[in-house]
């Protein structure tokens, strides 16, 4: 079935330092890929989004390319900040399914 | 736009009750999507209804329902409590196609003692 794979948290980081979190998914079909970040006592919220192979999406700093050769979409970004300290998700739907496949998420902790 | 309203907020049952849960989409969305978050199974999904119609549905005993109105606000209900059912139930609203961003609520925190 459809599943998405996340690397396990949590992962610390210094201010400034360079962010990779990978995600990796088994789909049928063309997925959607999403990342969406939850902060400390807040709700889920859409981060970055691509809908096609080699699309890349951006947000407040952050990108991921769908990568249908390697089947990823790992997250990044070149300077975190103490803000991004969050829970970071990674999910996929796939068209007739009508729902997120997420992965286990992964904690960021960002030491200034 | 208003976002994703989800009520009641926090909510304390005893095991064997029931309750329900109401969600309140972003205006002009058709689609409502209903998850269960804990620690340890993560996010899963329940049900998706568009239009009053449930498309899709996960893996989740009978006890679990919903259902969606005309207005396409939504509700879940949840019969027969078990202490596993604590959770954060969160609801999303979309347009409703597989590449459109669903829209969370701040959800509803479940404890069952």
């Amino acid at each position: 079935g459809d599943s998405v794979t996340q690397m396990e948290g949590p992962v610390t980081l210094s201010e400034e330092a360079f962010l990779t979190i990978n995600c990796t998914y088994t789909a049928t079909g063309y997925p959607s890929l999403f990342w969406y970040v939850q902060y400390p006592g807040e709700g889920l919220q859409l981060l970055l989004k691509a809908t096609k192979a080699d699309d890349k999406g951006s947000n407040k700093g952050f990108e991921a390319t769908y990568r249908k050769e390697t089947t990823s979409f790992h997250l990044e970004k070149g300077s975190v900040q103490v803000s991004d300290s969050a829970v970071y998700f990674c999910a996929l739907s796939v068209d007739s399914n009508y729902q997120l496949i997420w992965g286990a998420g992964t904690k960021l902790i960002i030491k200034p | 736009k208003a976002g994703v309203t989800q009520t009641p907020r926090y909510l304390i049952k005893t095991r064997g009750q029931q309750v329900t849960l109401s969600c309140s989409p972003i205006s002009g969305h058709r689609s409502v999507s209903w998850y269960q978050q804990t620690p340890g199974q993560g996010l899963q999904f329940l049900f998706e209804y568009f239009s009053e119609t449930q498309r899709n549905k996960g893996n989740f005993p009978g006890r679990f329902s919903g259902r969606q109105f005309s207005n396409s606000r939504s509700e879940m209900n949840v019969s027969t409590l078990e202490l596993g059912d604590s959770a954060l139930y969160l609801c999303a609203s979309s347009d409703g196609g597989h590449t459109d961003t669903q829209y969370f609520g701040p959800g509803t925190r479940l404890t069952v003692l």
